[in-house]
């Protein structure tokens, strides 16, 4: 059971924009751990899409765009493709449990 | 380019061990830990815990502690993850991934190919 809560779903038409969000607690997010997001095509491994909260590794798109506020972050895709139809993650710290890196539960991004 | 290779799939009977390894290139092997996660089918992603190459230090999450054990042969720029008494509900895809970063800002920027462990009486 992660202590990161995403929506299991959500959807767009191409060129839509769809938000993402990812909602922790005073021992992950809120305790000022950054969030980083990830995108899982079907079949493949996870690729790092933004870390440090807001910022896009080279190569991916400006049209992904991520922030951070108070005990949860976000996630936007603005102009929705095709080829942004995966399962996207977001990922953090928590300091219960002795510490864990804690993924969120993950969201299935569907372009209608 | 940075790359991670993993072993192949794997089908292990229930109380076994299993251990599955990860070939890093393309950069300097000590710089960065290996991660391991798990992903069962349909599920989402669980982070199991670090290992840094250069000290040999490890880190587990909470529910593998006792049952993993995390390795490496710097020689072979190889990281190794044994997982052992294996139960049906270990049955996943194994990744590793190099962390980077630090402090209040940890993340995985490369991940291997992913490694199926089946668990089956």
């Amino acid at each position: 059971q992660s202590v990161l809560t995403q929506p299991p779903s959500v959807s767009g038409a191409p060129g839509q924009t769809v938000t993402i969000s990812c909602i922790g607690s005073s021992s992950n997010i809120g305790a000022r751990y950054d969030v980083h997001w990830y995108q899982q095509l079907p079949g493949t491994a996870p690729k790092v899409l933004i870390y440090g909260s807001t910022n896009r590794p080279s190569g991916v798109p400006d049209r992904f765009s991520g922030s951070k506020s108070g005990n949860s972050a976000s996630l936007v895709i603005t102009g929705l493709q095709a080829e942004d139809e995966a399962d996207y993650y977001c990922q953090s710290y928590d300091t219960r449990l002795s510490g864990s890196y804690v993924f969120g539960t993950g969201t299935t991004v569907t372009v209608l | 380019q940075v790359q991670l290779v993993q072993s192949g799939a794997e089908v292990k009977k229930p109380g076994a061990s299993v251990q599955v390894s990860c070939k890093a290139s393309g950069y300097t092997f000590t710089n960065h830990d290996i991660n391991w996660v798990r992903q069962a089918t349909g599920q989402g992603l669980e982070w199991m815990g670090w290992m840094n190459p250069k000290s040999g230090n490890t880190g587990f999450a909470q529910k593998f502690q006792g049952r993993v054990t995390m390795t490496r042969q710097n020689s072979l720029t190889t990281a190794y993850m044994e997982l052992s008494d294996l139960r049906s509900e270990d049955t996943a895809v194994y990744y590793c991934a190099r962390g980077r970063g630090g402090g209040l800002s940890y993340y995985f920027d490369f991940w291997g190919q992913g490694t199926p462990v089946t668990v089956s009486s």
